[in-house]
């Protein structure tokens, strides 16, 4: 099972938006509505900010929105705040066996 | 407060054997599937295992199968990863994370992780 492919990085200056993608296949991403994406910051444990493509947990802050076409899902971080900075991760379930691949990781920095 | 703390990593030798453990609280564990997710470092997320409430359904990535061996003891509120024939490429950070309950594959707590050091 290959990772979930990631831009590598991407910034923003603050109050900006910035949108990360994340391509999968059709067993992956393209086949299940269940991709999520996390947030980690430096030398700490992540934490899920979207799940289930579109849904954010409660005090997830309403700037993260998650969207998905196909084999590709994207998380859109609007009114870039400096806490903002961090890495971010999706995540799709890959059926039974396989159960679950991540991506490769956007660094994203607040200018 | 819902709690997750690996213990267990430390250098080992390739070719070696390491057994982690998880020692979860605040919420009833036997109701929960739980999974080790591992992070190279300066490398992103891998997901290595899954193990559903009864142990009856478990899940392996390719690059631990055969090797690694998940458990838990729902007795005693926890979880292992039995890692054996190690390589210098899995040295990580271990986490140990809870499923959510109502989403498949989301992991909504995670432990500070065990870092596990495979060098000769």
């Amino acid at each position: 099972q290959s990772a979930l492919t990631q831009p590598p990085s991407a910034s923003g200056s603050p109050g900006q938006s910035v949108t990360i993608s994340c391509t999968g296949t059709s067993s992956d991403v393209g086949d299940y509505s269940y991709v999520s994406w996390y947030q980690q910051h430096p030398g700490k444990a992540p934490k899920v900010m979207i799940y289930e493509v579109t849904k954010r947990p409660s005090g997830v802050p309403d700037r993260f929105s998650g969207s998905k076409s196909g084999n590709t899902a994207s998380l859109t971080v609007s009114g870039l705040q400096a806490e903002d900075e961090a890495d971010y991760y999706c995540s799709s379930y890959a059926g039974s066996n396989n159960f679950e691949v991540f991506g490769t990781g956007t660094k994203v920095t607040v200018l | 407060e819902v709690q997750l703390v690996e213990s267990g990593g430390g250098l080992v030798q390739p070719g070696g054997s390491l057994r982690l453990s998880c020692a979860a609280s605040g919420f009833i564990f036997s109701r929960y599937n739980m999974k080790w997710v591992r992070q190279a470092p300066g490398k992103g997320l891998e997901w290595l295992s899954y193990i559903s409430t009864s142990s009856s359904t478990i899940y392996y990535a390719d690059s631990v199968k055969g090797r690694f061996t998940i458990s838990r003891d729902n007795a005693k509120n926890s979880l292992y990863l039995e890692m054996n024939s190690l390589r210098a490429e899995d040295t990580a950070v271990y986490y140990c994370t809870r499923e959510s309950p109502i989403v498949l594959a989301v992991s909504d707590y995670w432990g500070q992780g065990t870092l596990v050091t495979v060098s000769s």
